[in-house]
Formats: C-alpha cells, sequence, structure tokens
C-alpha cells in the first residue's frame, strides 16, 4: 500500500535559516508529488510537484524539492525562511493517473522572528 | 483566482443525526475529492468523483457516507448517522484533470465536524 513519511513533526528555525523537510514515500510504480502547505488559519495551497522531467522542481516563495527515486524521497528545502513561512507542510503522493493522494503527517515549521 | 469553496465552516451535530456537507469546486474542475483529518492525524482521503459516479473510495467510505453532485456547481458529502468519531475537518477538492501536468488537487477550507 501507498504510504508518505515526514520525518520530522515539529522544526523550529531562526529567521534566515536553511530549511530541509524530510519525505519518503512507498509505492512501487509512477508516482506524481507535491507539497502543500496550510498557513494558519487557511486551507491546504500547494506549494510545488513533481510528475517527471528535472527531479530539482521550484515552487513558490522560494521553496524547491528534489525528487530522488533511488531513495524514494522529495525532500522540500528553502535556503533561508522567514518569519512568514511559519505554517504546516504536507508532502503528497499519488498514483500517476489514480484518484487518491495520500498525505504524510504533516511538519509544524515555526520560524523565529 | 477561482477557489473551492465549503460551508457552513463548522457544523456541530448530535450522535445519530444525519449531516450534509456542502462544497462548490471550481468551475471547470471535473474531479471532486473529499478528505477528511481527524484532529491530530493524517489528511485521510475518502472518495474521489467523476462522471457522476465514484471512482474510488477508501475503506473509511462505507454505507454511512454518500456523494452526490445534485446540480452542476455543489458536490455534497452525506453522513447518515453520524458517531463521535466521525468528528473531523472536512475537506473537499477539485482537479481539472488525472494526468500531468496540471493534475494537482485545489482543496477548499475546510468543514469542521463535531458529533456530541
Amino acid at each position: 500500500a501507498q504510504s508518505v513519511s515526514q520525518h520530522n513533526h515539529h522544526v523550529i528555525l531562526s529567521e534566515a535559516a536553511s530549511l530541509e523537510l524530510g519525505c519518503n514515500y512507498s509505492y512501487g510504480g509512477t508516482v506524481n508529488l507535491f507539497w502543500y502547505v496550510q498557513y494558519p488559519g487557511q486551507h491546504l495551497q500547494l506549494l510545488l510537484k513533481y510528475f517527471s522531467g528535472d527531479p530539482l522542481v521550484k515552487g513558490i516563495k522560494g521553496f524547491e524539492a528534489e525528487f530522488i527515486k533511488s531513495k524514494f524521497s522529495f525532500n522540500l528545502r528553502k535556503p533561508s525562511v522567514q518569519w512568514s513561512d511559519t505554517a504546516e507542510y504536507f508532502c503528497a503522493v499519488n498514483r500517476a493517473g489514480g484518484f487518491k493522494t495520500i498525505f504524510g503527517a504533516g511538519t509544524r515549521l515555526f520560524v523565529k522572528a | 483566482e477561482p477557489e473551492v469553496t465549503q460551508t457552513p465552516s463548522h457544523q456541530v451535530t448530535q450522535m445519530g443525526q444525519e449531516v450534509i456537507l456542502r462544497c462548490v469546486p471550481i468551475s471547470n474542475h471535473l474531479y471532486f475529492y473529499w478528505y477528511r483529518q481527524i484532529l491530530g492525524q493524517k489528511v485521510e482521503f475518502l472518495v474521489s468523483f467523476y462522471n457522476n459516479e465514484i471512482s474510488e473510495k477508501s475503506e473509511i467510505f462505507d454505507d454511512q457516507f454518500s456523494v452526490e453532485r445534485p446540480d452542476g456547481s455543489n458536490f455534497t458529502l452525506k453522513i447518515r448517522s453520524t458517531k463521535l468519531e466521525d468528528s473531523a475537518m472536512y475537506f473537499c477538492a477539485s482537479s481539472v484533470r488525472l494526468a500531468p501536468p496540471n493534475n494537482e488537487q485545489f482543496f477548499g477550507p475546510g468543514t469542521r465536524l463535531t458529533v456530541l
């Protein structure tokens, strides 16, 4: 069965620190990968996605993620976080052409000003 | 920018009562979904709906649940006889297609269901 693991449940960083959130998935076939963000009091928004091509994908607000197929990983990075990046981040995967999206448990990021 | 909307934002009901959660997907989208998130747990897939029928459902989506697209804009989730464990945030989502590149799901703000 498909599953998604996010390694960190809570992360606290100071502004300007670099961020890397880990995500591993289990599925043997072709997948589409996503990172969603949920800011306090708001709904899930897409940060970035990967479906094929360049394994390094860039999203909104300076975020990027790297797909490493051999490691079944899709880690999210940002070189310098801001206080406004405080949010919960969800890694998600679906089977190419599939309906169901499987979410990780989420990582709560708190950025200290 | 078009967005998915959901009503109500918060629903409180007594155990055993029926509830209907409403969603208006993005207008040109063809695929519709319901997910739920019990407090402190993962977002879980419930059901997907395409071409006026269920295309996939999870084991959570038992006979107590049903979905409907009663008109050209609304997409509803009905829980016939609510249980305490149905208390959760319910998210509606829609997508324009299944295949990439534009296959991401757009989520609504959620309805918080509280069953007493």
